[in-house]
């Protein structure tokens, strides 16, 4: 029931852009994306919701396909500060599943 | 404004000896809280659920439970730890179920040696 992320690593120059993808087998009601640093808690991004309701960070966008099951994170114009392992997340009745995990790098 | 605090930070235990994780929430009342686990490199675990005082949902059959004695109190407990058990432990809360984010505490590194 987790949800799959692809890449699983990329590695960017800094200012080059870079899409993280999230696809579940299961319906998606809602997506969730967190980020998190190495050895810090996750911390919150965007959630998307059914519909096309979305809320989060301002510098960054995302797309939610319901029919396809599937969430896309877009970075651009990326800086040092967001490298870190993104993670998407779905709810399901009372549980909540994320993802496989996306290790992004960003080089100056 | 809402705080979640863990403790301890970190935590070097003995097979087979007890555990005891306490996760606290201030500036909301009734959140749901959450129990995660993550294995050094890999991904978040959720272990438990709770919508409220006494009310437990678990999604992965271990030797691990939890409890919520109070609304904004959180406890992850072991009798008996196993080397298996080792990993960064996580509580976090949201106002609701899915339509609202997850808020993390610091963590706890916890080795089991």
């Amino acid at each position: 029931q987790q949800p799959v992320q692809s890449p699983q690593a990329v590695i960017l120059r800094e200012g080059e852009d870079a899409v993280i993808n999230c696809s579940s087998s299961k319906a998606l009601y809602s997506v969730h994306w967190y980020r998190q640093k190495h050895g810090e808690a996750p911390v919150f991004l965007m959630i998307l919701l059914k519909g096309g309701e979305q809320k989060g960070h301002d510098k960054i966008s995302a797309s939610f396909n319901e029919k396809k099951q599937q969430s896309s994170l877009y970075l651009t114009a990326s800086q040092l500060s967001y490298s870190g392992t993104y993670f998407c997340g779905t709810e399901r009745g009372n549980q909540f599943y994320f993802g496989t995990g996306t290790s992004l790098t960003v080089i100056p | 404004s809402q705080t979640i605090h863990q403790w301890p930070a970190t935590l070097v235990q003995p097979v087979g000896s007890p555990l005891s994780l306490e996760c606290t929430v201030e500036g909301t009342s009734n959140p749901n809280l959450y129990w995660y686990r993550q294995a050094a490199g890999r991904g978040l675990q959720l272990l438990f659920y709770s919508v409220g005082i006494g009310q437990i949902s678990s999604e992965v059959p271990q030797n691990l439970s939890a409890s919520r004695p109070q609304d904004r109190q959180f406890i992850l407990s072991s009798k008996k730890l196993l080397l298996s058990d080792s990993g960064f432990y996580l509580c976090a809360w949201s106002a609701t179920s899915g339509r609202d984010e997850q808020y993390f505490g610091p963590g706890t590194r916890l080795t089991v040696t």
